[in-house]
């Protein structure tokens, strides 16, 4: 079945770092990726909609200076949370967007900024 | 932005019973689609219904669809220990908007 691959699982980086997420679609092409953020106890709220070759569309209230979205090519689209504060230490998730055949979700980073 | 509220918030129920979960939207969807995520891990799909269905089965899953009320309903029946987690409902607009999740817990 199609996966998408989610690297790292987890990641620490101090405060002011930044810090890089990939999203990889294995055996099939995605045009379209989705990132999500998660925290504690909370559902997932979408963050943005990332486009091969196009600029990502953000929600409302995403700042997308420091979250910078690249989908380069049509496997693999990054997450970089740039500046780490506390307060961004959440889940990260993405999703592909396979069309008719729904959508597949990577296993999800935890980031811990400390 | 979240599109959905879900009730109840948490569930606590015995194996072997049933185990009823609802959720609302507030936009047009194409369909919508539930979910489940055990701790601190990644989701897994479970059941699509499309917007014009109104029931749909799946193994122990039965997922309703009111699209006059925005509202659809997952039910599991004969709970397992196993199916403790978190359930949330994704109505899809071309995006998937996740609602608030419910948690269930089933005490073996």
């Amino acid at each position: 079945g199609a996966v998408v691959s989610q690297h790292p699982s987890w990641v620490i980086c101090k405060s002011g770092t930044s810090v890089k997420i990939e999203c990889r679609s294995l055996d099939f092409q995605a045009t379209t990726m989705f990132w999500y953020r998660q925290f504690p106890k909370q559902s997932l709220m979408l963050m943005a909609t990332s486009n091969e070759g196009s600029k990502a569309t953000y929600e409302q209230g995403v700042e997308k200076d420091k979250f910078l979205i690249n989908h380069a090519s049509l496997t693999l689209s990054t997450l970089t949370v740039t500046s780490a504060h506390p307060e961004d230490s959440s889940f990260y998730i993405c999703s592909a967007d396979r069309g008719n055949y729904g959508y597949t979700f990577g296993s999800g980073t935890r980031l811990t900024v400390v | 932005s979240q599109q959905g509220e879900e009730d109840p918030q948490a569930l606590s129920i015995q194996e072997g019973e049933n185990a009823t979960m609802n959720c609302s939207y507030k936009t047009s969807i194409n369909n919508l689609q539930w979910y489940r995520q055990n701790s601190g891990r990644g989701l897994v799909h479970l059941i699509l219904i499309r917007s014009n269905e109104r029931e749909k089965h799946s193994g122990r899953l039965r997922v309703t669809l009111d699209t006059s009320k925005k509202s659809s309903s997952l039910l599991i029946t004969a709970s397992r220990a196993a199916d403790t987690a978190s359930y949330f409902c994704a109505g899809n607009t071309g995006k998937l908007i996740f609602g608030q999740g419910t948690t269930l817990q089933v005490k073996p």
